[in-house]
């Protein structure tokens, strides 16, 4: 069964610094990793999705990476802003269904 | 092309009545996905559908808990007999085909049981 865990739970940064949240996964057979932002109340986000075959993803000041043999991806954020705080969230694609982690709650402070 | 659309936005329910929720796949997708939010939870899978079938329902609760995909109109997650534990966010998700897709998201309904 796959497990998904993201670290660290919470994350309180200074307007302008770069950050890295971080996701793991038990099961490597994955088809793809997906990462969302989720404002307080609100949907899912689409951020990135990286395929099995590749290693990582980039989208503005965005960019995700993805290992599958160490069962590890990161999501890189450079410069942040107010407007990035959300909770981040990953999920592991094995075909039929995502399984999420439990999110990154991310506050950057002006 | 409008994205994955769910209604009511909004539910309120007294406990012991029905809720129904629906979503519309976004168009061209014919593979439905539910997932819940459980407060101060993360998403956790419920249902996979395809047209007129039930695909994987690993994650759904054995009682009061059913889905379905009709050849026309939307997906309905139906819970009957709603209990204080069902008030969650309810979100559905689509894509083209299953394996490496991407999920696509609808906005979620909130279900609030009294």
């Amino acid at each position: 069964k796959q497990e998904v865990t993201q670290i660290p739970a919470a994350l309180s940064v200074p307007e302008g610094e770069n950050l890295v949240l971080n996701c793991s996964f038990t099961d490597s057979a994955i088809y793809n990793l997906q990462w969302f932002r989720q404002d307080p109340g609100k949907g899912l986000t689409s951020l990135l999705l990286i395929q099995s075959s590749q290693r990582e993803q980039t989208s503005g000041r965005l960019n995700a990476s993805l290992d599958k043999s160490s069962g590890r991806s990161t999501l890189y954020i450079a410069a942040s802003q107010p407007g990035d705080s959300a909770t981040y969230l990953c999920a592991a694609n094995a075909g039929n269904m995502l399984t999420f982690g439990g999110g990154t709650r991310l506050m950057v402070k002006p | 092309n409008a994205g994955v659309m769910q209604n009511p936005r909004h539910l309120v329910r007294r406990r012991g009545q029905e809720a129904r929720l629906r979503c519309s796949p976004m168009k061209g997708h014919s593979h439905v996905y539910w997932y819940r939010q459980l407060p101060e939870e993360g998403l956790k899978f419920m249902v996979y559908l395809q047209k007129e079938n039930i695909i994987d329902e690993s994650g759904m609760p054995k009682e009061r808990f059913s889905a379905e995909f009709p050849k026309e109109g939307p997906s309905i997650l139906r819970i009957q007999q709603v209990v204080r534990g069902d008030s969650a966010a309810y979100f559905c998700a689509s894509s083209p085909w299953a394996g490496d897709n991407e999920q696509f998201f609808g906005p979620g309904t909130r279900l609030t049981v009294l």
